[in-house]
Formats: C-alpha cells, sequence, structure tokens
C-alpha cells in the first residue's frame, strides 16, 4: 500500500533563516505531488505541484520554493524564513488526474 | 464568488442525531468531488468520493447535484467520534489534478 512521510513534525524557525521540508511516497510511481499550506483557521492553499521529476509548478508568488529532485521526493525550501511563512505545511500525493490526495502529517512551522 | 463555500458551522447535534452538511461550488467543469475530514491539528483524511448517482459508505451518504453546483453530506447515528471539520473538495481545471479546498464546517457531537 502507499505511505506518505513528511519531516519534521514541528519546527521553530528564526526569521531569515532558511528552510527545508521533506516528503517522500512509498508504494507507487510517477505520482502527483503537491505542497500546501494552512494558516490558523483558514482553508488549504495549494503553494506547489508537481507531475513529474524536475517539473515543478507554483500557484501563488512567495517566498518559498519546491524541488522534486526523484521520482517520489518532494521538498519545500525557503532561503530567507518570513514571519508570514508559519502555518501548517502538508504535503499530498495522488495517483492520476481526478483522483482524490493522501495528506502526509504535516509540519507545525513557527517562526520567532 | 469563492471556488467552493461551506457554512462554517459549528454544527452542535447530540449523539445519535442526524447531520446534513451542504457545500456549493462555482466552476461547472468541476469532475471530482469528495469529502474530506480534518481533526484538530491534524492533516486531512479521505472520508468519501461523491458520485453523480450519489453514495453511501456506512452512515455517511454523500450526494452531487450538478445542475445546481451543490454537493451534501449526511451523518446519520451521529458518534463522538464524529466531531470534527468536514471539508469540501471539488477538482479544478489545468490538469495536474488540482483540488479546492472549502474552508470547512466543524461538526460537535455531545452527549
Amino acid at each position: 500500500s502507499q505511505t506518505i512521510h513528511q519531516w519534521p513534525a514541528t519546527l521553530v524557525q528564526p526569521v531569515g533563516s532558511p528552510l527545508s521540508l521533506e516528503c517522500t511516497v512509498e508504494g507507487t510511481s510517477n505520482p502527483n505531488l503537491y505542497w500546501y499550506r494552512q494558516a490558523a483557521g483558514r482553508g488549504l492553499q495549494l503553494l506547489f505541484y508537481s507531475v513529474g521529476i524536475g517539473q515543478i509548478s507554483s500557484e501563488v508568488p512567495q517566498n518559498l520554493s519546491a524541488s522534486r529532485p526523484q521520482d517520489r521526493q518532494f521538498i519545500l525550501s525557503s532561503k530567507k524564513l518570513l514571519l508570514s511563512d508559519s502555518g501548517f505545511y502538508l504535503c499530498a500525493w495522488s495517483a492520476q488526474d481526478n483522483q482524490p490526495q493522501h495528506f502526509g502529517d504535516g509540519t507545525r512551522l513557527s517562526i520567532l | 464568488r469563492k471556488e467552493v463555500e461551506q457554512d462554517p458551522g459549528p454544527f452542535n447535534v447530540p449523539e445519535g442525531a442526524t447531520v446534513a452538511f451542504n457545500c456549493t461550488y462555482s466552476n461547472s467543469a468541476s469532475q471530482s468531488f469528495f469529502w474530506y475530514r480534518q481533526d484538530c491539528r491534524k492533516e486531512p483524511k479521505l472520508l468519501m468520493s461523491v458520485y453523480s448517482s450519489g453514495n453511501e459508505d456506512g452512515r455517511f451518504t454523500a450526494q452531487l447535484n450538478r445542475a445546481s453546483q451543490y454537493i451534501s453530506l449526511l451523518i446519520r447515528d451521529s458518534k463522538l467520534s464524529d466531531s470534527a471539520t468536514y471539508l469540501c473538495v471539488v477538482t479544478r481545471a489545468g490538469g495536474g489534478n488540482k483540488l479546492t479546498f472549502g474552508t470547512g464546517t466543524q461538526l460537535k457531537v455531545e452527549l
């Protein structure tokens, strides 16, 4: 069966520091991969999605970037974090179009 | 108009009650529809897909009305463990299987 791993679970970082969140999927090939952010009391906002290695689409202009160096690995990065980057970051995968997405456990990021 | 709209609630119901949530969506080209459940400070989890003919999974029934562009979720015989936020989700155009999530309806089942 397919599983998705995301780490770390929680992270506290100072303003201006770099960020790297990693997500890996097991048990499937060529998944669609997604990064979302959920601010406190808000809905899920799609940040990036990828349909294949090296293929990244950005949904909103922001301080973050994403990379997909391997088929089942998706990384969210920032060179300098802002206070507004705080939130709950979720990685998800889906098999193909019109299929449901399945989420990792999420990373709760606090910027001080 | 928001792409997906839900009543935020909370819906406070006694254990054993039947409760229904509605959701409207704006993109008539949406092809797939889902209900997710999200517990406090946890990731969303797929509850069920919503099919044009309507579908049932135990105590949960989902309905789709394409003409009126709304989706419903009915929960019968509510349990304390059903307390959560229920997210209405629809696909949107553009490829890559992008989903639009509603902000959710909060359900609290009480003794």
